[in-house]
């Protein structure tokens, strides 16, 4: 079992780029939670998707930002039009059930690091 | 909202020493406390899960505990290692919620 895959590690972007971030979920969970970690800060709850739905968006910024969770393939984090604010280690995690019911609870990728210069 | 606080911050202390760290959170009406830690650069790794009707769990040196109505957990760490040296998180799982609430984090270091 690989886990929770997310790539690519490392992303450096310009400002005004485009930033996709991918995540794949373990095997077996078909519930995707995406998280920001600014420097020095705690992780923050970003959105929560299930297979080509998305469940909770609350605390994903309401501009530039998107996600998506299609039937076939990785879950996408898009940041379009970067800015220097959105450096930051995004982390995807992933259960098997929603709000991990299960004894499993929740497991994370290794995360991306996103800089924009 | 829930909130999640972690005492101390810091903590530097001699290989072989036991150490408590400390959470509390706001909100009690949770399902399980979920215990991580993250090294430098890198990912969360999972150490421990107490659902809400236990009140401890425990993995080789690592104990956990669980206060649910008075809103704390403790994480405690026997014998010290340097390899123990990370920033431990606590995350509780709200009932209703669909995220983890994370606090800032321990930054334990093991002195050899």
């Amino acid at each position: 079992n690989a886990g929770v895959m997310q790539n690519p590690r490392h992303l450096v972007r310009r400002r005004g780029q485009e930033a996709r971030l991918r995540c794949s979920p373990m095997k077996g969970h078909s519930h995707v939670y995406w998280y920001r970690q600014l420097p020095e800060e705690g992780l923050k709850f970003m959105v929560y998707l299930q297979k080509e739905n998305i469940i909770d968006e609350s605390g994903m910024p309401k501009e530039r930002f998107s996600a998506e969770f299609p039937k076939e393939g990785p879950s996408i984090l898009r940041i379009q039009q970067v800015v220097r604010g959105d450096s930051a280690a995004y982390f995807c995690a992933s259960s098997a059930k929603p709000r991990t019911a299960d004894l499993r609870g929740y497991t994370f990728g290794s995360g991306t690091r996103l800089t924009v210069v | 909202k829930q909130e999640v606080t972690q005492i101390p911050a810091a903590l530097s202390v001699p290989e072989g020493e036991n150490l408590v760290l400390n959470c509390s959170f706001t909100d009690s009406a949770i399902y399980n406390l979920q215990w991580f830690r993250q090294d430098p650069g890198k990912g969360l790794t999972s150490l421990l899960l107490i659902q809400s009707s236990q009140r401890e769990q425990t993995s080789g040196r690592l104990n956990a505990s669980l206060d649910k109505s008075s809103g704390r957990s403790t994480l405690y760490i026997a014998a010290s290692q340097p390899g123990d040296s990370a920033t431990y998180l606590c995350a509780p799982i709200q009932t209703g919620a669909n995220n983890l609430f994370f606090g800032t984090g321990t930054r334990l270091t093991v002195i050899p």
